[in-house]
């Protein structure tokens, strides 16, 4: 199964932009990964997938523009511009393998701080 | 509105059992693959189990195998997940998640927490 490694930690000012990177496993470079936004307090909300391009399908239910995806080699970007507070929360990226994609492996999470 | 509500968490002594319950409303319940993914206290989401639209098929991370049970009921709209034999490491915040079309988890909950400790 991949691993997915991201830092555990990222900052940016109001109104600057950011790129959170998840990191997968030699031999996985062809996987697609999801971001998933978590506001403290709150559950996981589905941002969108990426693959070794730039967004597959489409994004979550009220997904500002202002976030993007790329995907090279074997890293997932996620790109948020114009950030507002709303945007500090944790990022998890994931990713789905196995029998009918029913199992799951996460990275870490990255916290996000916006100052 | 598309809505996933858990239930059922609470304080349970080491080797003891519980049972979760996630109700759905807003969507066509019995047509998705439905998961559970768990978050210890500070760390990140490590998935559970899932179970397919009809209760057919059932998935377990080994962490959890010949422990938990998953099945629905899918004229209540409910989702459940069976924990027996509770370590300390089962303490988390319990999450179910609707698989989309795409196989992305597309919605959650807002997670029901689950305390084992003596």
């Amino acid at each position: 199964q991949p691993v997915l490694t991201q830092s555990p930690s990222a900052s940016a000012s109001l109104g600057a932009s950011v790129t959170l990177t998840c990191t997968l496993s030699s031999d996985y470079s062809n996987y697609k990964v999801d971001w998933y936004q978590q506001r403290p307090g709150k559950g996981p909300r589905f941002v969108m997938r990426v693959g070794t391009g730039e967004i597959v399908g489409s994004k979550g239910d009220g997904i500002p523009d202002r976030f993007s995806v790329l995907g090279s080699g074997l890293n997932r970007y996620l790109t948020i511009k114009n950030i507002q507070e709303e945007d500090e929360s944790d990022y998890h990226c994931g990713a789905d393998y196995g029998s009918g994609s029913n199992s799951w492996v996460f990275g870490g999470g990255t916290k996000l701080t916006v100052l | 509105e598309v809505q996933l509500v858990e239930s059922g968490g609470g304080l349970v002594q080491p080797g003891g059992s519980l049972r979760l319950s996630c109700a759905a409303s807003g969507f066509i319940f019995s047509r998705y693959t439905m998961h559970w993914v768990r978050q210890a206290p500070g760390k990140g989401l490590e998935y559970v189990s899932a179970i397919s639209s009809n209760g057919g098929s059932t998935y377990y991370a080994n962490s959890v195998k010949g422990r938990f049970t998953i099945s629905r009921d899918n004229s209540k709209n409910t989702l459940y997940l069976q924990m027996g034999s509770l370590r300390a490491e089962d303490m988390a915040v319990y999450y179910c998640a609707r698989r989309g079309s795409s196989t992305s988890l597309d919605v959650w909950g807002q997670g029901t927490t689950v305390t084992v400790s003596s």
